[in-house]
């Protein structure tokens, strides 16, 4: 019965492939987002969806792209995997207008090798 | 955009002792306000949160913070540390009327000494 679930939890791959991450919320939740973190922590914004609309790109490459077949989905499609895109990133979900309602998956760690 | 500075990327403190993490944010306008803490190899979880009302927010574990508009921060802080509070802890702000983005601070690592 988990909230927001994330799947893998561990991807290793090479550069030049593509890969996606999926995540799933059971929250009824109409915004759901990606947040990169880097080696050093940060967390960035990538994308945020609302009901099934892109609402926010932060310059991230044109080689991420989310993918939400449904408001409950919101998956992450990279191509052309580089090593800096190593990372660990995270999907989340909340309610309109209520930035104190996220709910965070648990990540998926990311290597390029 | 929002901007936010998070003093110290390690904090050590003895168990039993004062935590202290420090937070400001940039914005003329004071934003929604948020601690969130990362255990190892997990994801986000909220701490507490300031979006209006009283200034002294209480969460959970023990940890509150005060929002001070004049000084522009928003510290976390427990009376006393506990080793299961070893964690990173992540200040975070939200524009009030904007977007519902989060935008995060560089993070604190808490390390907690028996």
């Amino acid at each position: 019965d988990t909230a927001v679930s994330q799947t893998p939890k561990y991807l290793v791959t090479q550069m030049g492939n593509d890969k996606s991450i999926k995540c799933e919320q059971n929250l009824g939740h109409d915004t759901m987002y990606w947040y990169k973190q880097d080696s050093k922590k940060f967390l960035k914004i990538m994308f945020s969806y609302n009901n099934k609309e892109l609402i926010i790109n932060e310059t991230v490459p044109n080689r991420f792209s989310p993918k939400s077949p449904d408001k409950a989905h919101l998956n992450l499609h990279i191509n052309s995997l580089e090593l800096g895109d190593s990372a660990v990133y995270f999907c989340a979900s909340s309610l309109p207008g209520t930035p104190w309602g996220y709910t965070f998956g648990s990540g998926t760690r990311l290597t390029v090798v | 955009a929002q901007s936010v500075t998070q003093l110290g990327s390690h904090v050590s403190v003895s168990e039993g002792a004062l935590v202290l993490l420090r937070c400001n944010y940039s914005s003329s306008v004071p934003p929604y306000l948020f601690w969130y803490v990362q255990y190892p190899n997990q994801g986000l979880q909220l701490l507490l949160k300031y979006t209006t009302g009283a200034t002294l927010v209480k969460g959970i574990n023990g940890f509150e913070a005060e929002f001070k508009k004049s000084e522009t921060s928003f510290h976390l802080t427990k009376p006393s540390a506990h080793m299961s509070d070893a964690a990173e802890y992540f200040c975070a702000v939200s524009d009030r009327g904007g977007a519902n983005n989060l935008f995060f601070g560089t993070g604190t690592r808490l390390t907690v000494i028996p």
